[in-house]
């Protein structure tokens, strides 16, 4: 069955500096979500992305957070200078459509920890 | 009011009971639910998936919707200790990409 696969699995990182969370969404798919997830919280919404731009972002997904679809298959979360509160697990999900009709398949995550 | 609330439990259950886990929402739009399944640091994984008011049926697992009173569940029969793990619910709009997430119900299958 087809997956999301994101990488790295755990990262470890010093507080101002820059990360990059790597996704490959499912191959048929062309709609293309980041969320995270503080421990103990819900999972919350950061941006979604369609034919090569944002549609859609909440207040979270401020000026350090960037989306990027570098080539045909993968999918990138960049947050330029870390912050204590960025700690989380961030999940990468795809879907064939918007959610008429369809839904979204989320990865396994990316557990993002800032010192 | 929070847009999806749901009881974070946890729910402890023997084995072979039937589950019931509810959330309920304010935002009359939502029209598209879900439910997934998290283990613990994992990603969710997608259990069921209906529009609009209704019941499903997959296996085990049902799915209802009722709009008039903001009102969703999963039941799960013959409940097994691998059912074990956080229950989301997560719902949408016609005019949204996000999923807005209740915070997850904690069910413990005791064998």
């Amino acid at each position: 069955e087809p997956e999301v696969t994101q990488t790295p699995s755990h990262q470890v990182t010093q507080m101002g500096q820059e990360v990059i969370l790597r996704c490959v969404p499912i191959s048929n798919h062309l709609y293309f979500y980041w969320y995270r997830q503080i421990l103990g919280q819900k999972v919350e919404f950061l941006v979604s992305f369609y034919n090569n731009e944002i549609s859609e972002k909440s207040e979270i997904f401020d000026d350090q957070f960037s989306v990027e679809r570098p080539d045909g298959s993968n999918f990138t979360l960049k947050i330029r200078s870390t912050k204590l509160e960025d700690s989380a697990m961030y999940f990468c999900a795809s879907g064939r459509a918007m959610l008429s009709g369809n839904t979204i398949y989320f990865g396994e995550g990316s557990w993002l920890t800032v010192v | 009011q929070k847009e999806v609330e749901q009881d974070p439990g946890p729910l402890s259950v023997p084995e072979g009971a039937i589950v019931s886990l509810n959330c309920t929402y304010s935002n009359s739009a939502f029209q598209y639910f879900m439910w997934y399944r998290q283990y613990s640091r994992k990603g969710p994984e997608l259990l069921m998936y209906t529009y609009s008011s209704g019941n499903k049926e997959d296996g085990r697992f049902t799915a209802q919707v009722d709009k008039s009173s903001k009102y969703i569940s999963l039941f799960i029969r013959d409940s097994q200790p691998s059912d074990s793990a956080t229950y989301l619910c997560a719902m949408t709009s016609d005019s949204s990409y996000k999923l807005i997430f209740g915070s997850g119900t904690r069910l413990l299958v005791r064998p």
